[in-house]
């Protein structure tokens, strides 16, 4: 079955800037989208078709993609940004979703 | 606003039945795909199922396949997961999530605890 591959942890500190990855295989063809998820609440969508942010969700982040990776970036960190971070994208079939392993970001 | 509202969670036995439901406002419900994710307690999310606009095509996770049944109803703009011959390994905040370029917003969740 299809994975999507993120690094459990990452840390910064304030005013910093975090980028977290997420890959596989089928991901050069299909899109990817972020989700955080603060403790205790329902998963936000804050990055859509690789790059797109949706309405509300601030500037600050972004993403990107290259080849199998594709790359969540929060710049200048804010303490409200500690969550878990999700990617997800479907199979190479398109049928199927998938999400990644999470990511904690942990802000120092 | 944008509102999804799942309820029908609860603890059963191994082996039992539930269905779950999802009451959408705000939006055409009729014109988005609908989804099922669940997240097992302390793990990550886990795509379920999902729904075509009009019901005629339904995806689900291997793990559930044969054991779970996706629906919809959309004069009544509510979803459904049926839950057959559940497992401990069922167990798990469930969300309905509306379809479109990402899966937004999500309900709140609803807990079902599989358990003797």
């Amino acid at each position: 079955s299809y994975e999507l591959t993120q690094p459990p942890s990452v840390s910064v500190s304030p005013g910093q800037t975090a980028r977290i990855t997420c890959s596989g295989d089928a991901l050069p063809k299909k899109f990817a989208f972020w989700y955080q998820q603060r403790s205790g609440q329902a998963p936000v969508l804050v990055i859509y078709k690789d790059s797109e942010r949706p309405s509300g969700i601030p500037e600050r982040f972004s993403g990107s993609s290259s080849g199998t990776t594709v790359t969540l970036t929060i710049s200048g960190v804010q303490a409200e940004d500690e969550a878990d971070y999700y990617c997800q994208s479907a199979d190479s079939s398109g049928t199927y979703w998938v999400f990644g392993g999470g990511t904690k970001l942990t802000v120092l | 606003e944008v509102q999804l509202v799942e309820s029908g969670g609860g603890l059963v036995q191994p082996g039992g039945s539930l269905r779950l439901s999802c009451a959408a406002s705000g939006f055409t419900f009729s014109n988005y795909w609908m989804n099922w994710v669940r997240q097992a307690p302390g793990k990550g999310l886990e795509w379920v199922a999902n729904i075509k606009q009009d019901g005629s095509k339904k995806y689900y996770v291997d793990s559930v396949k044969g054991r779970f049944t996706i629906s919809r109803d959309n004069a009544k703009n509510s979803l459904y997961l049926q839950m057959n011959s559940l497992r401990a390994e069922d167990t798990a905040v469930y969300y309905c999530a509306k379809g479109g370029d990402g899966y937004n917003p999500w309900g709140q969740g609803t807990l079902v605890t599989v358990s003797s």
